[in-house]
């Protein structure tokens, strides 16, 4: 089993849809998570990070199961410019930033 | 605010030629990283710091070195380019702490032929 998984897609969702992605870690000890998005050939940025009781920026809204050991990112109203791939993060240590680990990404295309 | 700059943005090299990909940030964070991006692979992690004077290895840290003279700057080498280093090639920094998300520079890609 991958450290950390994701559905690759693509999604392929009309403008103004919910769409909700979700990504599975392996280590029960993880302690912090993330959700980037990248654009096509452009670096990865933080969309936000993921608490335990979860959080909402705007359109966009992420949870932590910590019992089955998955987040998730809900996408509201989506609009033309949320096609990206959308990576899932995980850091399992408290301590360094080296451990961090990446999934590999879910593409999200947004159809008018 | 830079944030994370890296330099190039493009570059093409013959087999066997050496060059450095520069990065430099200005967030005073104690750890900056080079991942280095292939489709379908993800990214994977070369070289990292967690402070100046110190690096340690990567995933995949094979054909390149780094430093980390002052907390600003973290240059990647290549010492002898290969066309398996065809990549792109992006650098990130965080501060030191597990809570930290990485902010990434804007990426150099490399081509070897």
């Amino acid at each position: 089993r991958k450290e950390v998984e994701q559905d690759p897609g693509p999604f392929n969702v009309p403008e103004g849809a919910t769409v909700a992605f979700n990504c599975t870690y392996s280590n029960s000890a993880s302690q912090s998570f993330f959700w980037y998005r990248q654009d096509c050939r452009k670096e990865p940025k933080l969309l936000m990070s993921v608490y335990s009781s979860g959080n909402e920026d705007g359109r966009f809204t992420a949870q932590l199961n910590r019992a089955s050991q998955y987040i998730s990112l809900l996408i509201r109203d989506s609009k033309l410019s949320d096609s990206a791939t959308y990576l899932c993060v995980v850091n399992p240590y408290r301590s360094s930033a080296s451990k961090i680990i990446f999934g590999s990404g879910t593409r999200l295309s947004i159809r008018p | 605010n830079a944030g994370v700059t890296q330099t190039p943005k493009f570059q093409v090299l013959k087999t066997g030629q050496s060059m450095t990909l520069q990065c430099a940030q200005d967030m005073n964070h104690e750890y900056m990283s080079w991942y280095r991006q292939d489709p379908g692979m993800g990214l994977r992690l070369i070289h990292y710091s967690v402070g100046a004077g110190i690096t340690d290895q990567g995933e995949v840290p094979n054909g390149y070195n780094v430093s980390r003279s002052t907390t600003e700057d973290f240059p990647l080498r290549l010492l002898s380019a290969a066309p398996s280093q065809t990549s792109v090639y992006f650098c990130a920094s965080s501060r030191q702490d597990y809570n930290s998300p990485l902010h990434f520079g804007n990426g150099t890609r490399l081509t070897v032929t």
